[in-house]
């Protein structure tokens, strides 16, 4: 099993532009979330799906948009990058509602300019 | 407010010795609570759950006061392989992880 997979690993955007960070796993987890890591602020979580065609909100979504079309994948979409989104991104999975061991990807480091 | 308050340290501490994190919550309605240990540029990874009697995995003891709302990391005989960041994290609900920001940790020679 490759566990959660995220790419790419490392990112340079320009302000204004659009890019996704992929995320997939192959454990056949339910729920699948994104956080993003900055100095001092902790791991904080953007957006989060607890199945495929079910979305929400989680602490810092402005900017970013999600999708679950299927069980693997949950992509990240940022339309108009800002500098203010320079972090590093972790995808995670669970197996489920009650689950609590959250797998995380090895994470996307984005630098917008 | 956060959800979570940890003191981001640093604690350097010499091999062997003995080194407690403590973590604050602020929501009464916690239900879950986890350490988790992060090494340098990579992916956090589940250290231990944590249980309202208290939990021991080899040298890593944690307790949990749900009075007080905090949560305790104990290291016992500390190895460098220790040095990484410990965040405490908390569920309110069973899907949102609430992380705190981290306590580094570095064990000397």
């Amino acid at each position: 099993n490759a566990g959660v997979t995220q790419t790419p690993k490392f990112q340079v955007l320009k302000t204004g532009q659009s890019m996704t960070l992929q995320c997939a796993q192959d454990m056949n987890h339910e729920y699948m979330s994104w956080y993003r890591q900055d100095p001092g602020m902790g791991l904080r979580l953007i957006h989060y799906s607890v199945g495929a065609g079910i979305t929400d909100q989680g602490e810092v979504p402005n900017g970013y948009n999600v999708s679950r079309s299927t069980t693997e994948d949950f992509p990240l979409r940022l339309l108009s990058a800002a500098p203010s989104q320079t972090s590093v991104y972790f995808c995670a999975s669970l197996p489920g509602p009650g689950a609590n061991v959250l797998t995380f990807g090895a994470g996307s480091r984005l630098t917008v300019l | 407010r956060k959800e979570v308050e940890q003191d981001p340290g640093p604690f350097n501490v010499p091999e062997g010795a003995t080194v407690a994190f403590n973590c604050t919550y602020s929501n009464s309605a916690s239900q879950s609570f986890f350490w988790y240990r992060q090494d340098c540029r990579k992916e956090p990874k589940l250290l231990m759950s944590v249980y309202s009697s208290g939990n021991e995995d080899g040298r890593f003891t944690a307790q949990l006061n749900r009075a007080s709302q905090y949560i305790s990391l104990l290291i016992r005989d500390s190895k460098l392989s220790d040095s990484a960041t410990y965040l405490c994290v908390v569920t309110i609900t069973g899907n949102q992880f609430y992380f705190g920001t981290g306590t580094s940790l570095t064990v000397i020679p």
